[in-house]
């Protein structure tokens, strides 16, 4: 089974700054990696999926990269609307089992 | 406009059961995968069963593997998730979700349906 491991669970940044959040796969998911926001009482919105490529709607601000084990989801100057938990999904394995990542908060500093 | 609308959640004894039902709506259902993912209240998103576009092929996480039983039905847009033999930990908002983008990453939701297993 693939183990997704997010870092750091909480993250305080104030308005306008850069957020780093970070996503580690136990073993190479390839490029078969996504990312996903959700905000108090609303479902999860996919944000990127392989691993750099931006869903329909989301603003350029949200990027993604990496590689195999190691991810990375950049909010280049945070608004106030990006305030939320973050998870990583892996899809990389067969048969079908999704993982997701236990989520990174992301709160006003 | 893609809807996803899950119903059947509520208060279960353990040992209950429950079927959930999603009804899809603005795109065509049949063609894709559905899956479902739980979330206990105040955790993190957990993958929970999945179908391929015709009902031939499913998948579980083996928590739930001999207990839920997922199923569509695609002349009525729904999908089911038959939940048997429920415990305690299976209390979570369970989601509906689709891939329609060829990949295994969920691109449309469902709001969520809560259910409790507890006496």
């Amino acid at each position: 089974e693939i183990v997704m491991t997010q870092s750091p669970a909480t993250l305080s940044v104030s308005p306008g700054e850069r957020a780093t959040l970070s996503c580690r796969a136990s073993q190479s998911v390839s490029s078969n990696l996504a990312w996903y926001q959700q905000k108090p009482g609303q479902a999860p919105r996919l944000l990127i999926y392989g691993a750099s490529t931006r869903a329909t709607g989301i603003p350029a601000r949200f990027s993604g990269s990496g590689s195999g084990t190691e991810f990375t989801l950049t909010i280049s100057s945070l608004q106030s609307e990006d305030f939320a938990v973050y998870y990583c999904q892996q899809y990389n394995n067969w048969p079908p089992k999704l993982t997701f990542g236990g989520g990174t908060k992301v709160e006003i500093k | 406009e893609v809807q996803l609308v899950e119903s059947g959640g509520g208060l279960v004894q353990p040992g209950g059961s429950l079927r959930l039902s999603c009804a899809a709506s603005g795109f065509t259902f049949s063609s894709y995968w559905m899956h479902w993912v739980r979330q206990a209240p105040g955790k993190g998103l957990v993958w929970v069963s999945r179908i391929n576009s015709d009902g031939s092929s499913t998948s579980y996480a083996d928590s739930v593997k001999g207990r839920f039983t997922i199923s569509r039905d695609n002349a009525k847009n729904t999908l089911y998730l038959q939940m048997n033999s429920l415990r305690a930990e299976d209390t979570a908002v369970y989601y509906c979700a689709t891939q329609t983008l060829g990949i295994r990453c969920l691109d449309y939701w469902g709001q969520g349906t809560l259910v409790t297993v507890s006496s």
